[in-house]
């Protein structure tokens, strides 16, 4: 069974730091991983999607890699702000009928 | 991109009662609707699949009677948590997944609901 495991659980850093969130998981068979950003009490919102074919997506300030032989992706965040603080959760896709999530980064940027 | 609208944000009920949480595909039709569940601190795990027209398939472990599953059309698929109890009390989510892999998964916006 594929297992998801985020690494830390918890990160606090200074505005405009620039931070990685790793993800990693032990069945490289995979379609697909998202990483999803979480609010508290509120639902999911898709970040990044990348493929099994690719190595890194980025949107902004945000850049997602991909190694799938490792079975690693990283969440990069450049110059950090307040707003991006909330829970990162990584998913990765074995088929079309299933994700399996990590528990997540809760991320604090202080002002 | 495809929209799912989830309600209510957040309910409490008693011991007991039976409650229902709606997900409504706004832009697109969903055929398969997932439902999750996320207790405090720990990741979301996939309940069930409904499929519309159809029964819902469950994930080992969760009860069918329990956590009853209606997608009788297109756009809506509901979820009734019957006789709640306290261990009840989570997190649930429902998702969809266009199809092809060349898209993610789309969220709504949750439901929290505490038993009391």
């Amino acid at each position: 069974k594929q297992e998801v495991t985020q690494i830390p659980a918890a990160l606090s850093v200074p505005e405009g730091e620039n931070l990685v969130l790793n993800c990693s998981f032990t069945d490289s068979a995979i379609y697909n991983l998202q990483w999803f950003r979480q609010d508290p009490g509120k639902g999911l919102t898709s970040l990044l999607l990348i493929q099994s074919s690719q190595r890194e997506q980025t949107s902004g300030r945000l850049n997602a890699s991909l190694d799938k032989s490792s079975g690693r992706s990283t969440l990069y965040i450049a110059a950090s702000q307040p707003g991006d603080s909330a829970t990162y959760l990584c998913a990765v896709g074995t088929g079309a009928n299933n994700l399996f999530f990590g528990t997540g980064t809760r991320l604090t940027v202080i002002p | 991109g495809a929209v799912v609208s989830q309600h209510p944000s957040w309910v409490i009920c008693k011991s007991g009662t039976s409650v229902k949480i709606e997900c409504r595909s706004l832009d697109f039709q969903a055929t398969t609707m997932f439902w999750y569940r996320q207790f405090p601190k720990q990741s979301l795990m996939l309940m069930a699949t409904s499929n519309e027209g159809s029964k819902a398939t469950y994930e080992q472990g969760v009860e069918k009677d329990k956590f009853l599953i209606n997608h009788a059309s297109l756009t809506l698929s509901t979820l009734t948590v019957t006789s709640a109890h306290p261990e009840d009390s989570s997190f649930y989510i429902c998702s969809y997944h266009p199809p092809g892999y060349n898209y993610g998964y789309t969220f709504g916006s949750g439901t929290r609901l505490t038993v009391v």
